[in-house]
């Protein structure tokens, strides 16, 4: 049993280029959310799908777009990647969206640099 | 949607001192999450609490949730080097919307 599973691990860019960052999970989980990770601001979020077929800005979405593109996979696209966005990001899915009492399950992470 | 202040920053301890972080909101809380990450890690969910009051333990671990809940907190007994790590307090952002919101997290370093 995988859980959350990003790729890549790994990135650098440079500035303008755009990327896809990928996520999977194999919890048959309803709510995927995409986060970022930068020192001394804590994880944030960026874009979050309730349901298949649903995504929703979350804090920071600029600079940022997203595809639930079946119940499994959630991804993040870069169209013109910024330094601005050098950050590790973390993929995150639960059960149903909305219900308070229910924890989150991470990947691993990707961390990416923007050169 | 709902913030939560954590603090300290930072705490560095000896090898089997007791550590606390501490999370508060200007809001009432519905409940509140608690998650450990490893240096190069992801966040790993600790638990929850939902009552006004609420004490839970874990091992070493004690977690409260104020009785107004508005505030929790974190206490660790007897540090061990395999507490290391940030521990974060999270929320679900509410208003409409889904998501957690972080705290900045404590950083907890154990000199051996």
């Amino acid at each position: 049993n995988a859980g959350v599973t990003q790729t890549p691990k790994f990135q650098v860019l440079k500035t303008g280029q755009s990327m896809t960052l990928q996520c999977a999970q194999d919890m048959n989980h309803n709510s995927m959310y995409w986060y970022r990770q930068d020192p001394g601001m804590g994880l944030r979020l960026i874009y979050y799908s309730a349901s298949e077929g649903t995504t929703d800005k979350g804090e920071v979405p600029n600079g940022y777009n997203v595809s639930r593109l079946n119940k499994r996979e959630f991804s993040l696209r870069l169209e013109s990647a910024a330094p601005s966005q050098t950050s590790v990001y973390f993929c995150a899915s639960r059960l149903t969206a909305f219900i308070d009492n229910q924890p989150q399950h991470f990947g691993d992470g990707t961390r990416l640099s923007i050169l | 949607g709902q913030q939560v202040m954590q603090i300290p920053q930072y705490q560095h301890v000896q090898e089997g001192e007791d550590f606390t972080t501490y999370c508060n909101s200007s809001t009432t809380l519905s409940n509140i999450q608690w998650y450990k990450q490893r240096p190069g890690g992801h966040p790993v969910f600790l638990i929850q609490l939902v009552k006004s009051g609420e004490v839970k333990k874990q091992k070493r671990l004690t977690f409260q949730f104020g009785e107004a809940k508005k505030n929790s907190s974190l206490h660790i007994t007897a540090t061990q080097t395999t507490d290391v790590g940030t521990y974060f307090c999270a929320v679900y952002s509410g208003g409409g919307a889904d998501g957690l919101t972080f705290g900045k997290g404590t950083h907890l370093i154990i000199q051996p």
